[in-house]
Parts: structure tokens; C-alpha cells; sequence
């Protein structure tokens, strides 16, 4: 049971453009989502979080929005840049569950088109 | 530097044999995690360390699979008798802490197994 999907593998946006990745989850006890962006053989890196308390946070380019009712969020980056392509993981946790496993959607291959 | 490190970066191993391999998490973190990332897949969670509490083995696909933590430390995973469905990226996490709120991970660069 995949308990977060990021249903698009790939996507290519222009330079400047806005770049939108999307990501939804089942578990309504999730409570706190993060992005990461992976380059190839390296680790994961962290880009920006939100807390199930708030429907949008803001950190330079990257804009992260949750919608609980529907259990989507999507990261937007604007302007995109051609430093930007990677693969886009969404997570996402439950602390009232009492664990702090994070789950991982299966990634977003983004690529910026200079 | 001050990031998680995992050694070895590459291991080739043939089917059958035993690996270790290690993960040395960013100092102060309290919790440590880990995951594997097949050819194409997303990451799939492992197993998870907090402090002096029993490690959560959910994720362990089997008991050829084990990991061990020193303390807020060091942290070895074992697999023995590997299989070539065992080939995959190994990353480790660390995060300042879990129980009294949530914190980002921050991943090592992986340990890439190839079981042949």
C-alpha cells in the first residue's frame, strides 16, 4: 500500500517558468510533509517542510501547499533554473502515531529547459 | 565535515556473502534512519533508531537484515547472505530530534550495493 504517491514520473518545464510537482497521501494522520531534492549518487537533500497546521509555506523560490481535505500538497518553484533538475521526493510523517517513520513517494524527475 | 557519512560508497559483493556497511550520523542527532532506493524505485524505510528506545525493524524486508546503533552514534546495517534483489542504494539519516517535535532528515550520500 503505497501511502504517498507522487503519480507523475517526470516532467520538463522551461526556464523562468513556474514549476508545480504534486504529490498525495491516504494516511489522514499524517501531520508534517517535507520535499527533497536528490541529484544522482548523492543523498537526498532537504528543501522545505510544512506542518499539517498550515496550508502554505513560503522559502525563497519554493512554495509548498497542503490540502488536507483533498490530502494533496505540491511544491511550486518560481522561476525555475536549469540547477533546479533532480528528482523531487515528497514525505511525509504522523507524530500522533507515535513514530517518526518517514514514508517517501517514489520521486519526480523534474528537468529545467534552458 | 559535519554531514552524515556512509562508508563504503561501492560494494560489489557476490550472492550468498555477508556486507556491512556503516553510517556516522551528524553529531547531537539523536535519531537515525534507514532507507534503500532500488533502480527506479522511491525510498523505502528500513529501519529507525531514537536514543535509547527500541528500534522500530518495521521496515526490515527480512531477517537476513539487521542494524545496530552505538549510543547516538555510529550505526551498522547487516545483511547476510545477500541476494541480487538486495542490490540497491543504501542512505542513512540522522535528525536533531523526534518525540518532541518534528525535524527534516539529513541524508548521507549512500552506500550503492551490487550483489552479483
Amino acid at each position: 500500500d503505497q501511502q504517498v504517491k507522487q503519480n507523475s514520473p517526470s516532467l520538463s518545464v522551461q526556464e523562468g517558468r513556474i514549476s508545480i510537482l504534486n504529490c498525495d497521501y491516504t494516511n489522514s494522520m499524517f501531520d508534517y510533509f517535507l520535499w527533497y531534492k536528490k541529484y544522482p549518487a548523492e543523498g537526498p537533500t532537504f528543501l522545505i517542510s510544512i506542518s499539517s497546521i498550515k496550508d502554505k509555506n513560503e522559502d525563497g523560490r519554493f512554495t509548498v501547499f497542503l490540502n488536507k481535505s483533498a490530502k494533496h500538497l505540491s511544491l511550486h518553484i518560481v522561476p525555475s533554473q536549469p540547477g533546479d533538475s533532480a528528482v523531487y521526493f515528497c514525505a511525509a510523517s504522523s507524530l500522533p502515531s507515535g513514530t517518526y517513520k518517514y514514508i517517501f513517494g517514489t520521486g519526480t524527475r523534474l528537468k529545467v529547459l534552458a | 565535515g559535519a554531514g552524515v557519512s556512509q562508508s563504503p560508497s561501492n560494494k560489489v559483493t557476490e550472492k550468498g556473502k555477508d556486507v556491512e556497511l556503516r553510517c556516522d550520523p551528524i553529531s547531537g542527532h539523536t535519531a537515525l534512519y534507514w532507507y534503500r532506493q532500488r533502480l527506479g524505485q522511491g525510498l523505502e524505510f528500513l529501519i529507525y533508531f531514537q536514543g535509547n528506545s527500541a528500534p522500530d525493524k518495521s521496515g526490515l524486508p527480512s531477517d537476513r537484515f539487521s542494524a545496530e546503533r552505538t549510543g547516538e552514534s555510529v550505526s551498522t546495517l547487516t545483511i547476510q547472505r545477500t541476494q541480487q534483489e538486495d542490490s540497491a542504494v543504501y542512505l542513512c539519516a540522522s535528525s536533531l530530534q523526534a518525540g518532541q517535535g518534528q525535524s527534516p532528515l539529513h541524508f548521507g550520500n549512500g552506500t550503492r550495493l551490487t550483489v552479483t
